[in-house]
């Protein structure tokens, strides 16, 4: 079945250090991918997305490109915030007539002062 | 713009009672999803609707989990005789059903705790 995996957190920064989040799925056929955030106390909300391969996903100073030649789907923002800590979900939808979600475990990311 | 909202937003109960969790979705969205989420997993799909259809439901969700959306709008998740392991935040998503790459939008969840 297809599956997503991320790297393992908590992942700290200082503010305005560069941040990189990795993300690798397994599907078949070409699936929608997406970044999902979620803040303390707070819902999933989506951050941004790519329906097809070589697509690049950006949202709020954060970007993701589709790369398909490595099933991949990271997750970069050049200069993060103290804002920016939330826990970050990569999912994948659309494979195999299905658009049930299958959604990562989660990268919870601190950024101090 | 009204969001997904859930009602309660927590839930505290005894093993063995019944519990059941409401969910208001994004008025012109005609799907709806139920997850489960555990402390450092993501979120586990649970079932969802095309407006007033279930047309789909993970093997996961045992008999005691029952979920409705009666004229398309509104669910409820009903759960009976609770158990400890039911202990989880169960989320609610709807979604616009118009293209591949669907965005769901979620509500802020129900904490349920079982003791």
């Amino acid at each position: 079945g297809d599956s997503v995996t991320q790297m393992e957190g908590p992942v700290t920064l200082s503010e305005e250090a560069f941040l990189t989040i990795n993300c690798t799925y397994t599907a078949t056929g070409y699936p929608s991918l997406f970044w999902y955030v979620q803040y303390p106390g707070e819902g999933l909300q989506l951050l941004l997305k790519a329906t097809k391969a070589d697509d690049k996903g950006s949202n709020k100073g954060f970007e993701a490109t589709y790369r398909k030649e490595t099933t991949s789907f990271h997750l970069e923002k050049g200069s993060v915030q103290v804002s920016d800590s939330a826990v970050y979900f990569c999912a994948l939808s659309g494979t195999g007539g299905s658009y049930i979600p299958t959604f990562g475990r989660g990268t919870s990311l601190i950024v101090h002062p | 713009d009204t969001g997904v909202s859930q009602d309660p937003r927590h839930k505290i109960t005894k093993r063995g009672q019944n519990v059941t969790f409401r969910c208001d979705p994004i008025s012109e969205h005609n799907r709806l999803y139920w997850y489960r989420q555990t402390l450092g997993q993501g979120p586990e799909f649970l079932t969802y609707f095309q407006n007033e259809a279930q047309l789909e439901k993970s093997r996961l969700l045992s008999d005691r989990f029952s979920a409705e959306r009666p004229k398309g709008s509104f669910s409820t998740l009903e759960i009976q005789r609770t158990e400890q392991g039911d202990s989880a935040m169960y989320l609610c998503a709807s979604s616009p059903w118009t293209e591949k790459g669907e965005t769901q939008y979620f509500g802020p969840g129900t904490r349920l705790l079982v003791l």
